[in-house]
């Protein structure tokens, strides 16, 4: 099955600077990507996602991109702000023919004002 | 849009004791799905529906727990007896599109066992 490996654990970074977060995927038949971002004690929310036949989206200050060959992908964040604190999650599909997802173990983001 | 819907937000019980947890999904989803969501960990799937049927309960502990969506709305996922190891955040996520659309995530409930 899918096996999602998920960088850094941990994450702090300055107000205004950029984020990256970085998944690895085992399964080439993987087709679906979303990220989640999850504030203490609260739901998952979907922030942003993107399937194999794109290689990079953007919505305002995030981003993903796709390598398929290397089956890995990123979040990007741009001018980081205190209100973007949180765990955050990558997930990749099994290729069941429906988004079983399998997620990483999170990242844990901290920005400082 | 309504969100997701979960209860209890919050459980505790004492081991051996029997839990139940409801979810109402995002109007319209047909397919519903229950995670486990262990700490410091991401959500593991435990059991996925197709409006009332169950096609994916691969990872769902038989021995002790069971789920049921009748009537292909409201979901209840339930434990019996609690184990120790079953603390955890239950999450039911709701996607359209026969499974294939984006998942919408509940609030979850916290699930302390004793």
């Amino acid at each position: 099955g899918e096996n999602v490996e998920q960088h850094p654990s941990t994450l702090s970074v300055q107000e205004g600077d950029s984020a990256v977060i970085k998944c690895t995927y085992s399964d080439s038949a993987s087709n679906y990507f979303p990220w989640y971002k999850q504030e203490l004690g609260k739901r998952p929310q979907l922030i942003i996602d993107i399937r194999s036949n794109v290689g990079e989206k953007k919505d305002q200050r995030i981003a993903v991109t796709l390598n398929k060959t290397a089956k890995h992908f990123s979040l990007h964040i741009t001018e980081t702000q205190p209100e973007d604190s949180a765990v955050y999650f990558c997930a990749a599909s099994e290729n069941t023919g429906f988004q079983k997802l399998v997620f990483g173990t999170g990242t844990r983001l901290l920005v400082s004002p | 849009e309504a969100g997701v819907v979960q209860s209890p937000r919050y459980k505790i019980i004492e081991k051996k004791q029997p839990v139940a947890f409801w979810c109402n999904p995002i109007s319209g989803h047909n397919t519903l799905y229950w995670y486990r969501q262990n700490l410091g960990q991401g959500p593991e799937l435990l059991i996925r529906y197709e409006n009332e049927e169950a096609v994916d309960d691969s990872q769902l502990p038989k021995d002790r727990f069971s789920a049921e969506r009748l009537k292909g709305v409201d979901s209840t996922l339930k434990i019996q007896p609690a184990e120790l190891g079953d603390s955890a955040v239950y999450l039911c996520a709701s996607s359209p599109d026969r499974g294939r659309g984006r998942q919408f995530f509940g609030p979850g409930t916290r699930l302390t066992v004793l």
